[in-house]
């Protein structure tokens, strides 16, 4: 089936430790994006990414970084710099409709990662 | 300011009954998209409904509905015949430009408790 796997599902940081949060699409899509979401609240865009080997810091990319080698894969990793990690990761992707006025393709998101401090 | 505003915490609802959860939002783009997404207590989202600042008509897909007011900047959602699977998070969010990274700026959320 198509869709937006991310993995791991929970994830556990160390102190002064860089993880990264893996996120994998088959759906073709051009354009993904990393969210952070902390309890209660809505969703912050961390960074982006419309085409391969190219990508844009979002609100809050500061602790953070991306790759976009394949289309298919758009990794976030959590580095050190990042004081307060704790949070809900989203993953989204949605496909890009070049000249169009008025977009109405949603993103789709995957299922998310939790990660916690140790 | 606040780009999408959701001023209802959380809110309880009779099952059957309709409930309407309210948006506003903020923007001098003449072109942009509204969107609604739920996120039950696992935690994906999932797209319900879409708007287009363009539209005539208010959008409709199934029990959703969208009372679309442009002038009054506000874009809420109904959900008509309230099923207690309907609990979860909701959120607004909203697309500017046609080509501005086709970014999307949420509101902060309601939680939406259906009652048996």
């Amino acid at each position: 089936d198509g869709g937006i796997t991310q993995s791991p599902k929970y994830l556990f940081r160390k102190e002064g430790q860089n993880v990264t949060l893996s996120c994998e699409q088959n759906l073709n899509h051009d354009a993904m994006y990393w969210y952070r979401q902390d309890p209660g609240q809505g969703l912050r865009l961390i960074y982006y990414s419309q085409i391969v080997n190219d990508f844009q810091k979002g609100d809050i990319a500061e602790g953070y970084s991306v790759s976009r080698e394949k289309k298919e894969s758009f990794p976030l990793t959590v580095t050190s710099a990042q004081k307060n990690p704790t949070a809900f990761y989203l993953c989204a992707s949605m496909t890009i409709r070049q000249g169009s006025i008025d977009s109405n393709q949603p993103q789709h998101f995957g299922d998310g990662t939790r990660l916690s401090i140790l | 300011a606040q780009k999408i505003t959701q001023t209802q915490p959380g809110m309880f609802v009779q099952e059957k009954e309709a409930v309407t959860l309210d948006c506003t939002y903020d923007t001098s783009d003449p072109s942009y998209g509204l969107f609604w997404y739920k996120q039950p207590s696992s935690g994906e989202m999932i797209f319900l409904i879409y708007q287009g600042s363009y539209d005539q008509q208010n959008a409709t897909e199934g029990r959703y509905s969208l009372n679309f007011q442009k002038a009054r900047k506000s874009a809420n959602l109904v959900i008509s015949a309230s099923q207690l699977g309907d609990s979860a998070m909701y959120f607004c969010a909203m697309r500017e430009g046609p080509n501005a990274g086709n970014m999307l700026t949420f509101g902060g959320g309601t939680r939406l408790m259906v009652k048996p």
